[in-house]
């Protein structure tokens, strides 16, 4: 069975960059059917898809964030990456990796279980 | 672009039936039949209950339905059950590689 297994910081700095890392076991990252994304949630806030890549390093990301956003791929380790710059207060969420269906549809089939990251000095 | 329009609540009590609409645009909900819902309990992740508008994934009971008409789509769950006490996202493909989630409804059963 897929896991997803997010880590990372809980605690980043405003105007510092958050990083985070998204493990996956129990299947291969190195798949043509599915890209791998993240996802956040302000606390008591709904979803926000913040970007997704594929294993070959093809990478989408929300226009809202776009100029802020990182995502890469480690395929020899089964992870992937989001990197979020010059953060503020208003990035403080959960963040979640999920495998991301994005060929010929659209949706998250798995999910991690999230990770809390707050921004402050 | 917005967030997808949800209602903040909705309610019923158990054995009936409720229905949750999800509002966008002609560049989202209206153009593509790539609406998906999941369900968040407080403190967990979202789980996927259905996808390309009315599609469900292996496991998630036939009691949940989903549908498309113009820019709104409409999840629908029958027979309520105190487990489905939980909030509701959807979301939709919006075009050019983006993804729209909805602000989320409370689904509460009385």
């Amino acid at each position: 069975q897929l896991q997803l297994q997010e880590s990372g910081p809980g605690l980043v700095k405003p105007s510092e960059t958050l990083s985070l890392t998204c493990s996956v076991s129990g299947g291969s990252i190195i798949t043509n059917d599915y890209y791998w994304g993240w996802v956040r949630q302000p606390p008591g806030k709904g979803l926000e898809w913040i970007g997704s890549i594929s294993y070959s390093g093809n990478t989408y990301s929300s226009p809202s964030l776009k100029s802020r956003v990182t995502v890469s791929v480690d395929t020899s380790k089964s992870q992937f990456s989001l990197s979020l710059s010059s953060v503020t207060a208003a990035d403080t969420a959960v963040y979640y990796c999920a495998r991301h269906v994005l060929l010929g549809t659209e949706f998250f089939d798995s999910w991690g279980q999230g990770t809390l990251v707050t921004v402050s000095s | 672009q917005s967030a997808l329009t949800q209602p903040p609540s909705a309610s019923g009590s158990p054995g009936q039936s409720v229905t949750i609409s999800c509002t966008g645009t002609s560049s989202d909900v209206g153009a593509y039949k790539y609406v998906s819902w999941y369900q968040q309990y407080p403190g967990e992740a979202p789980k996927l209950m259905i996808y390309d508008v009315n599609k469900r994934p292996s496991g998630v009971p036939d009691r949940f339905s989903g549908s498309k008409s113009g820019n709104t789509a409409s999840l629908t769950v029958s027979g309520l059950q105190a487990e489905d006490e939980a909030d509701y996202y959807c979301s939709s493909y919006a075009g050019d590689n983006n993804v729209l989630f909805g602000e989320g409804t409370k689904l509460t059963v009385l």
